[in-house]
């Protein structure tokens, strides 16, 4: 399977620990994007890399929140000192680094903070 | 501020007639839409794109609309199928050596009457 990966699928911490998510993109992909969905909502966007550059963050990703993609391979998305706010689903997409090209995105972390 | 609006939480459909989901905009910097499908405990999976340099994209039994004077665009499905039934997203971005990250609506969930 070639398409993007997320491991693991299923979270379920305590509030105050700390977890960490991986994701690797589509192996062709230069470009990596990290989503959070809640229920009703759309995704939103939390932070974009280009390789390994984080050249963007949403104003969503707290001081608890980092994000790294090193070697420009695969990325962990790491949460420090969980709320139960920080309950949600973590997407992760890539594309291919060209204008108007349709981002794919891995089947998503549960994130369940009790 | 909701950038991308789908005003329409839910609709039903009989098998094999036409289905039509809304989606309007209010940001004049966004000039690629994206259409994404979602079913549950899975990540949205990419149907169908337009760039704003067209008013129509078709392919197979989905077309999408856009009409930028008024910030709509629309996307049919016919005919429509039980397997069609999901939660589906309107997405948009503006085009970017770079980023060209995603902001979504709250998605329709479209339901197939067999």
């Amino acid at each position: 399977d070639t398409g993007v990966s997320q491991d693991p699928r299923h979270k379920i911490t305590k509030r105050g620990q700390n977890v960490t998510f991986r994701c690797d993109p589509i192996s062709e992909h230069n470009r990596l994007y990290w989503y959070r969905q809640t229920l009703g909502q759309g995704p939103e966007f939390l932070t974009y890399f280009q390789n390994e550059a984080q050249l963007e963050k949403s104003r969503l990703l707290s001081d608890r929140f980092s994000a790294e993609r090193p070697k420009g391979s695969f990325s962990t998305l790491e949460i420090q000192r969980t709320e139960q706010g920080d309950s949600a689903m973590y997407l992760c997409a890539s594309s291919y680094d060209r204008m108007n090209t349709e981002a794919f995105f891995g089947q998503g972390t549960r994130l369940t903070v009790v | 501020d909701q950038q991308v609006k789908q005003n329409s939480p839910s609709l039903s459909v009989q098998e094999g007639r036409i289905s039509i989901l809304n989606c309007d905009y209010t940001n004049s910097m966004f000039d690629y839409f994206l259409w994404y499908k979602k079913y549950p405990a899975e990540g949205p999976t990419f149907l169908i794109s337009i760039s704003s340099i067209k008013d129509k994209n078709e392919d197979g039994r989905f077309t999408v609309f856009l009409n930028k004077s008024a910030k709509h665009l629309s996307l049919h499905i016919v005919p429509s199928q039980p397997g069609d039934s999901a939660v589906y997203f309107c997405a948009a971005s503006e085009t970017n050596f770079g980023n060209e990250k995603l902001t979504f609506g709250t998605g329709t969930r479209l339901t197939i009457i067999p």
